[in-house]
């Protein structure tokens, strides 16, 4: 079985600051890790992914996400955040033995004020 | 994003049969149908891949997918239901595993 937890469901802070949306997991294995952004009303975007190697790994809109084993983590973190990424972030999890079937957690609506 | 074509963008139906289409021009192997409830994550319905289905099996047969070729997606529901309001995201993959998706604009259904 595969689970990806967002234990916020809400962040709010000010334009400027650090964020970190957390993210845990739960599989047998070691997976493969996905953050996706979804602006309102618009559909999924993907930020970046996690296949083995590196444990801090750098995608898109200057997000970078920091893979820990030893916690089952994988946190999106930016700095400093912009008023333009106020959206929901979803983080995901695709098992290597799931025949590409991909899951999400709930999502961590971020909401970044000027 | 036009990589990815999802018609219609609105749907407002009573209880009625319809077929959603998406294609997709990325030349991908594997496509997707996602089901998002309002304030809901995606859920996965149905995956295609080199045109072999994996079903999500808590979904209702009255969810008919169908894949004419690699590039093409169809969803058919018949008789819809209230609790089918959402809107449907069609994705797409190279296929291979640990590979992004590629999302649609998607289909918004209003079941009244």
């Amino acid at each position: 079985a595969q689970s990806v937890d967002q234990p916020d469901a809400h962040v709010t802070l000010s334009e400027g600051a650090s964020l970190e949306l957390r993210c845990s997991y739960s599989y047998s294995a070691a997976p493969y890790l996905f953050w996706y952004v979804q602006y309102p009303g618009q559909s999924l975007q993907f930020l970046l992914k996690y296949i083995t190697g590196d444990t801090v790994v750098k995608g898109t809109k200057g997000f970078e996400a920091e893979f820990r084993k030893s916690n089952s983590s994988f946190n999106l973190k930016k700095s400093p955040a912009h008023w333009s990424d106020s959206a929901k972030y979803f983080c995901a999890l695709e098992g290597r033995d799931s025949n590409n079937r991909i899951f999400f957690g709930d999502g961590t609506q971020l909401v970044v004020k000027p | 994003n036009t990589k990815i074509t999802q018609s219609p963008r609105y749907l407002i139906l009573g209880r009625a049969n319809k077929s959603l289409e998406c294609e997709q021009h990325l030349g991908h192997n594997a496509m997707y149908w996602y089901k998002q409830s309002a304030e809901k994550p995606p859920e996965l319905m149905f995956l295609y891949n080199l045109k072999q289905l994996i079903r999500n099996e808590t979904v209702p047969s009255r969810f008919i997918p169908e894949c004419p070729d690699s590039s093409k997606l169809l969803l058919h529901i018949s008789a819809v239901d209230p609790e089918d309001s959402a809107v449907y995201f069609c994705a797409s993959s190279s296929g291979t595993i640990n590979e992004r998706l590629f999302f649609g604009h998607g289909t918004k259904l209003s079941v009244l």
